[in-house]
């Protein structure tokens, strides 16, 4: 296992258009996040799912952003109609259900939106 | 709910000098705390993590943290700064499926 997987590591898209971010978790985790890093801040928090269960949704989370766990193995985070204010990276982190574990990140998917 | 406040936003030291990097937390829960390093172009590494064993917690590269929890606090040292420790580091209090991150302190290492 070589870690979490994010896929792809860079997108240029047109304001408008929507895409689609995947992250692979490592393998036995059953808790992963998503987070968005703008330049010069830290990472915010945007959703958390144990197993395929969607748990929490931050604010940030607007009803253009929807992200699942089918059968709590991989994760997918799709932005609709993008706009320039989306431009950001896009972490995702997973972690074993148990207290005081951390949180393994993923390179990230940096979103470009022009 | 949880929040974390890291101090300073940018601290710059001369190499071989020691490195203190401040952090306060607000948590409802006994909160798990780390610190996690983030050199440019690469994914966030954790340096080291509390999980209320041990106040004081070592991590890689010389780096060790005292959980005060009198004061809130989970401030990141190291005696002796090195060129390579130059990066943006980030605190993180961390309850069950509630991670959240500090707005990070870029450190500036002078040779």
């Amino acid at each position: 296992d070589t870690g979490v997987s994010q896929n792809p590591r860079h997108k240029i898209t047109k304001r408008g258009q929507n895409v689609t971010f995947r992250c692979d978790p490592i393998s036995e985790h059953n808790r992963l996040y998503w987070y968005r890093q703008t330049l010069g801040q830290g990472p915010e928090f945007l959703t958390y799912f144990q197993n395929e269960a969607q748990l929490e949704k931050s604010r940030l989370l607007s009803d253009r952003f929807s992200a699942e766990r089918p059968k709590g193995s991989f994760s997918t985070l799709e932005i609709q109609r993008t706009e320039q204010g989306d431009s950001a990276m896009y972490l995702c982190a997973s972690s074993l259900r148990v207290q005081g574990t951390e949180a393994f990140f993923g390179q990230g998917t940096r979103l470009t939106v022009v | 709910a949880q929040s974390v406040t890291q101090l300073d936003s940018h601290v710059s030291v001369s190499e071989g000098t020691p490195v203190l990097l401040r952090c306060n937390y607000s948590s409802s829960y006994s909160p798990s705390l780390f610190w996690y390093v983030q050199h440019p172009n690469k994914g966030l590494q954790l340096l080291l993590k509390y999980t209320s064993a041990a106040t004081l917690v070592k991590g890689i590269n010389g780096f060790e943290a005292e959980f005060k929890k009198s004061e809130t606090s989970f401030h990141l040292t190291k005696p002796s700064a090195h060129m390579s420790d130059a990066a943006e580091y980030f605190c993180v209090v961390s309850a069950p499926g509630d991670m959240r991150f500090g707005a990070g302190t870029r450190l500036t290492v002078k040779p």
